[in-house]
């Protein structure tokens, strides 16, 4: 099955600095990779996500850039604020008899310091 | 809010017992999708219902069960509790097209004493 791999664990940067969160996937088939934002106790929100027919998107100041040949995507915060500081989950999903079920990265904490 | 309800918000029970934990989806989804969520194990996979009937089944243990009914409501049933099973749980819902967003519940949190 769908394994996905996220890194790094943590991150702490200053407000106002740029955060990069990478992931990488293993099914050459999936075509659809959300990030999710949950904050503690909280359910998971989408933030932005990225169909593999897309090489990048932006959001203000959300990014998610895809290489499918790499199987590799990442999510872009900048200009950080304090609000920002959540556990970031990326995901990855593929067609196929109907099931769409998102494998999870492990998630990214993270801070951002005022 | 994201238009996908759960009940109870929490529920502490004790090992051995058996709960029932509650999902509606957001008015036209049809699908409902159940995650687990727990710290060393992040968010799992469980089941997937789509219009009644189960589509796909991750992690799920045998002693879980889940079912959609006509009004697309979907419960998730876990039994002969462990103290392992304490997570959250959480349901999601999405459209009928492929890739389509879920959105996620705010989640019942399980705790087995």
């Amino acid at each position: 099955g769908e394994n996905v791999e996220q890194h790094p664990s943590t991150l702490s940067v200053q407000e106002g600095d740029s955060a990069v969160i990478k992931c990488t996937y293993s099914d050459s088939a999936s075509n659809y990779f959300p990030w999710y934002k949950q904050e503690l106790g909280k359910r998971p929100q989408l933030i932005i996500d990225i169909r593999s027919n897309v090489g990048e998107k932006k959001d203000q100041r959300i990014a998610v850039t895809l290489n499918k040949t790499a199987k590799h995507f990442s999510l872009h915060i900048t200009e950080t604020q304090p609000e920002d500081s959540a556990v970031y989950f990326c995901a990855a999903s593929k067609t196929g008899a109907g099931s769409y079920q998102l494998t999870f990265g492990k998630g990214t904490k993270l801070s951002v310091i005022p | 809010d994201s238009g996908v309800t759960q009940t109870p918000k929490h529920l502490i029970t004790a090992t051995g017992q058996r709960v029932t934990l509650r999902c509606s989806p957001r008015s036209g989804d049809l699908s409902v999708y159940w995650y687990q969520q727990s710290l060393d194990q992040g968010l799992q996979f469980l089941i997937q219902y789509y219009n009644g009937e189960e589509r796909a089944k991750g992690n799920i243990l045998e002693r879980f069960s889940a079912q959609q009914f006509p009004d697309l409501h979907s419960e998730l049933n876990l039994s002969s509790l462990e103290l392992g099973d304490s997570a959250l749980y959480f349901c999601a819902s999405s459209g009928t097209g492929p890739g389509e967003t879920q959105y996620f519940g705010p989640g019942t949190r399980l705790l087995v004493l």
